[in-house]
């Protein structure tokens, strides 16, 4: 079945650092590929998403780009700010599906 | 105005006791789902709704028992409370599949003593 694998957390940063949560995925058909964030005591709110091969999605700094060669949609962003601390989640659904599989989720600390 | 709204946010029970959960939404979305955060963050879909009807069922036992009286109501009912189901509970929807970006609500802290 599905399934998507980011990397284990936490990971620490200073302010202005680089970020990478890697994430890559298994699925049966051509699924679109998103990135959710969890501010501490919150739900998830959606950060990005992309629904085809080379689709870039962005939003707040972010980026990921849908890669189906390598099966990822890895999440980056230059410079952090502590106000980024949360958990990140990777997350497929296939097209025309009602069920979203996530990630184990990736902690992000930022140290000011 | 609350897009995804939950009640309660938190519920203390003993093991035994039924106790449910409610959930609405104001955007009109006709999809609607619950999910099931344990304490490392894992998040799994229990069940998908879509019109009103279960669209999906995660293996969920069936002490657990959703019901959808209309399009903007998703309420959680859980018979017989069983200490492993302490966890945090989110709601979601969205417009049509999951596809489309889904709205989280705040969450519900279950703690089964």
């Amino acid at each position: 079945g599905d399934s998507v694998t980011q990397m284990e957390g936490p990971v620490t940063l200073s302010e202005e650092a680089f970020l990478t949560i890697n994430c890559t995925y298994t699925a049966t058909g051509y699924p679109s590929l998103f990135w959710y964030v969890q501010y501490p005591g919150e739900g998830l709110q959606l950060l990005l998403k992309a629904t085809k091969a080379d689709d870039k999605g962005s939003n707040k700094g972010f980026e990921a780009t849908y890669r189906k060669e390598t099966t990822s949609f890895h999440l980056e962003k230059g410079s952090v700010q502590v106000s980024d601390s949360a958990v990140y989640f990777c997350a497929l659904s296939e097209p025309g599906g009602f069920k979203t599989i996530f990630g184990a989720g990736t902690r992000l600390f930022v140290k000011a | 105005d609350t897009a995804v709204s939950q009640t309660p946010k938190y519920l203390v029970t003993q093991m035994g006791n039924d106790k449910s959960i409610k959930c609405e939404q104001n955007l009109g979305h006709d999809t609607m789902y619950w999910y099931k955060q344990d304490s490392k963050k894992f998040l799994k879909i229990m069940f998908s709704y879509n019109n009103k009807e279960l669209i999906i069922n995660e293996t969920v036992p069936n002490r657990f028992s959703p019901k959808s009286p209309d399009k903007a109501h998703l309420n959680l009912h859980i018979n017989s409370l069983e200490l492993g189901d302490s966890a945090v509970y989110f709601c979601a929807s969205s417009l049509g599949t999951s596809n489309n970006e889904q709205f989280f609500g705040p969450g519900t802290r279950l703690t089964v003593l």
